[in-house]
């Protein structure tokens, strides 16, 4: 079972225009989500985070929305770069039974920002 | 498809001991895995690469011989934390990239679940 979802493997926008970037989840009980930016070859790298007690975090270009109703959030970038281009991942924070932490990822969507 | 899987999900051991976790890609030969550490509330640290039948190349940073990681197939990549203690405790998580060529983005990575490692 899937419990964090990136339903679009790919993403085309042009340069200058939004990016939304879309993940949902089944588990209520994740308290925190993350969003990764992944170059070829290279590990992802940390982008943008948000809790679960707020609806938006902001940081620059990029800003995160989390709609819990829905267990949907999603990730703007605006204006696209062509720099952009990577593939971004989803990934929720738990706390296990244990009291220790552990992040889901999904499985990613490749952005791609033509100029 | 595409999936990850770590072995075992949660480990216990005693400080002075050695931990071996595995990651194995399912469904799919891996040409490349990612051995990541995570923090609470933190982003990911890379710890290495490694590269199937080949050494791993570790960040800076990171001691090659405290945590002994090993490729040798197409679909296990080995983590080994060596004399282990208390500050070794944490969540590890391996991803995997796919062949050229084959069914899946070759840029994108499939993560494993993660080991929690405590030592005691």
């Amino acid at each position: 079972d899937q419990q964090v979802k990136q339903n679009s493997p790919s993403l085309s926008v042009q340069e200058g225009r939004i990016s939304i970037l879309n993940c949902d989840y089944t588990n209520s009980m994740f308290d925190y989500f993350l969003w990764y930016k992944k170059y070829p070859a290279e590990g992802p790298t940390f982008l943008i985070s948000i809790s679960s007690i707020k609806d938006k975090n902001e940081d620059g270009r990029f800003t995160v929305f989390l709609n819990k109703s829905a267990k949907h959030l999603s990730l703007h970038i605006v204006p696209s770069q062509p720099g952009d281009s990577a593939v971004y991942f989803c990934a929720a924070s738990l706390i296990t039974q244990g009291g220790s932490e552990k992040l889901v990822f999904g499985k990613g969507t490749k952005l791609t920002v033509n100029p | 498809g595409a999936v990850v899987s770590q072995h075992p999900s949660w480990v216990i051991c005693k400080s002075g001991t050695s931990v071996k976790i595995e990651c194995r890609s399912l469904d799919f030969q891996a040409t490349t895995m990612f051995w990541y550490r995570q923090f609470p509330k933190q982003s990911l640290m890379l710890m290495a690469t490694s590269n199937e039948g080949s050494k791993a190349t570790y960040e800076q940073g990171v001691e090659k011989d405290k945590f002994l990681i090993n490729h040798a197939s197409l679909t296990l990549s080995t983590l080994t934390v060596t004399s282990a203690h208390p500050e070794d405790s944490s969540f590890y998580i391996c991803s995997a990239g796919g062949l050229a060529g084959g069914p899946f983005l070759i840029d994108t990575q499939y993560f494993g679940p993660g080991t929690r490692l405590t030592v005691l």
